[in-house]
């Protein structure tokens, strides 16, 4: 089983900060990864698919990097709808999920 | 509009069975694979499965496959699944995914006497 490590497990951050979000993966993923959104009592949203593809509707300030077994999501300009949890899924061997962080303003 | 709709959780004993539907619409259902992925109350997630979009092929959680099944009626636009000798540790919400771009609003069970 390929094992997701993500970090911070939890973020405080500024309106209009920037925040990154990592994620390792146990072996090669080659570039299959995806960031989700999930706010609180609603299902998780699609940010990012294959590393660095944004999803229809997402906004612009969202972005995905890396390759390999080492993955970002970076959040620019913090806004206050952003506050959320946030999940990376590799889905290169079957899907396995993060342990999510949580995002909230300071 | 896409959506999935989960139903059939609730309060269940360990070791009964009960089995989770998801009614899909707004897509063409028999076009697509489609998963089922849990949430635990701690928030971890955990991939169950998935089906081949004719339910001739499924896949496992190698640590679930011995007790869940997962399979479709396209006739009916549903997925099930079907779930037994539940543990605690199946406490969870119950979601369903057509890939990763669609998720149901989730069922919740909880597994407890």
């Amino acid at each position: 089983d390929i094992q997701m490590t993500q970090s911070p497990a939890s973020l405080s951050a500024s309106l209009g900060e920037t925040v990154t979000i990592e994620c390792r993966a146990s072996e090669d993923i080659y570039n299959g990864l995806a960031w989700y959104q999930q706010k609180p009592g609603k299902s998780p949203q699609l940010l990012i698919y294959n590393a660095n593809s944004l999803h229809t509707g997402v906004p612009s300030r969202f972005s995905g990097s890396g390759s390999g077994t080492q993955y970002s999501l970076k959040i620019n300009s913090l806004q206050s709808e952003d506050v959320a949890s946030y999940f990376c899924q590799q889905y290169y061997d079957y899907w396995t999920f993060g342990g999510g962080t949580k995002l909230e303003l300071k | 509009e896409v959506q999935l709709v989960e139903s059939g959780g609730g309060l269940v004993q360990p070791g009964a069975s009960l089995k989770l539907s998801c009614v899909a619409s707004g897509f063409t259902f028999s076009d697509y694979w489609m998963s089922w992925v849990r949430q635990t109350p701690g928030k971890t997630m955990e991939w169950i499965g998935d089906i081949k979009y004719d339910g001739s092929y499924t896949n496992y959680a190698p640590s679930l496959k011995n007790r869940f099944t997962i399979s479709r009626d396209n006739a009916k636009s549903t997925l099930y699944l079907q779930m037994s000798n539940v543990r605690s540790e199946d406490t969870a919400t119950y979601y369903c995914t057509r890939g990763m771009d669609a998720w149901g609003q989730g069922a919740s069970v909880t597994v407890s006497s």
